[in-house]
């Protein structure tokens, strides 16, 4: 079954401190992973895209991993600031087996910075 | 300028209603989508259509009937309305269907629409 694990499922961390956050999959056929941060009561915004071949990605203080032998992503932030408190949402595609790509997203991880 | 739009915000509705929410992109793309997140802020695809045709319908019941009219719109009907209905809808698009494909084109994601069903 194709499912997306998140952990922790919150966090709460001081301001300027780094944090990481874990994504671990069981989607196959793999195709892309996303991480999404989602604001109270706005729409995900879209932080990075990693494919098979990335092993990370930069977005900022956001850097993404990715290792697809285990199948396993994280998201470190550095130096968190208030405003990045959210929810970060892992997402991975699939192709499915209609030839069209779907896509199967985490429970998120909650964070809260405090100054 | 709004690039992913959803009305209404906000819609409070009794149950055994019928309500439609609207959807329009103005980033040129050819593929739109429908998601929905509950209480436990879990987001599950429901639709994606590419280019005013369906391509993705996850297992949603048929009192949800999405339309295309054309592909900068996607609206979302949902016929007798039931209290597990309520819950937050987003839209969003992306570029063409090959976004979860090695293309990586991003999702772009409306403000979405909060349905409350009483």
């Amino acid at each position: 079954k194709n499912q997306v694990e998140q952990s922790p499922q919150s966090l709460i961390i001081l301001e300027g401190k780094n944090c990481t956050l874990q994504c671990n999959y069981t989607v196959s056929p793999f195709s892309n992973l996303r991480w999404y941060k989602q604001d109270t009561g706005r729409g995900p915004v879209s932080l990075t895209i990693m494919t098979f071949s990335e092993n990370t990605k930069s977005n900022g203080r956001y850097t993404a991993t990715l290792d697809a032998d285990t199948k396993q992503s994280s998201l470190h932030i550095t130096a968190s600031q208030l405003s990045d408190s959210a929810s970060y949402i892992c997402v991975v595609s699939a192709l499915g087996p209609s030839g069209t790509y779907k896509y199967i997203f985490g429970t998120g991880t909650r964070l809260k910075v405090l100054a | 300028d709004t690039a992913v739009s959803q009305t209404p915000k906000y819609l409070v509705t009794q149950m055994g209603n019928d309500k439609s929410i609207k959807c329009e992109q103005n980033l040129g793309h050819d593929t739109m989508y429908w998601y929905k997140q509950d209480s436990k802020k879990f987001l599950k695809i429901m639709f994606s259509y590419n280019n005013k045709e369906l391509i993705i319908n996850e297992t949603v019941p048929n009192r949800f009937s999405p339309k295309s009219p054309d592909k900068a719109h996607l609206n979302l009907h949902i016929n007798s309305l039931e209290l597990g209905d309520s819950a937050v809808y987003f839209c969003a698009s992306s570029q063409d269907w090959l976004a979860g494909g090695p293309r990586r084109y991003e999702q772009y994601f409306g403000p979405g629409t909060r349905l409350t069903v009483t």
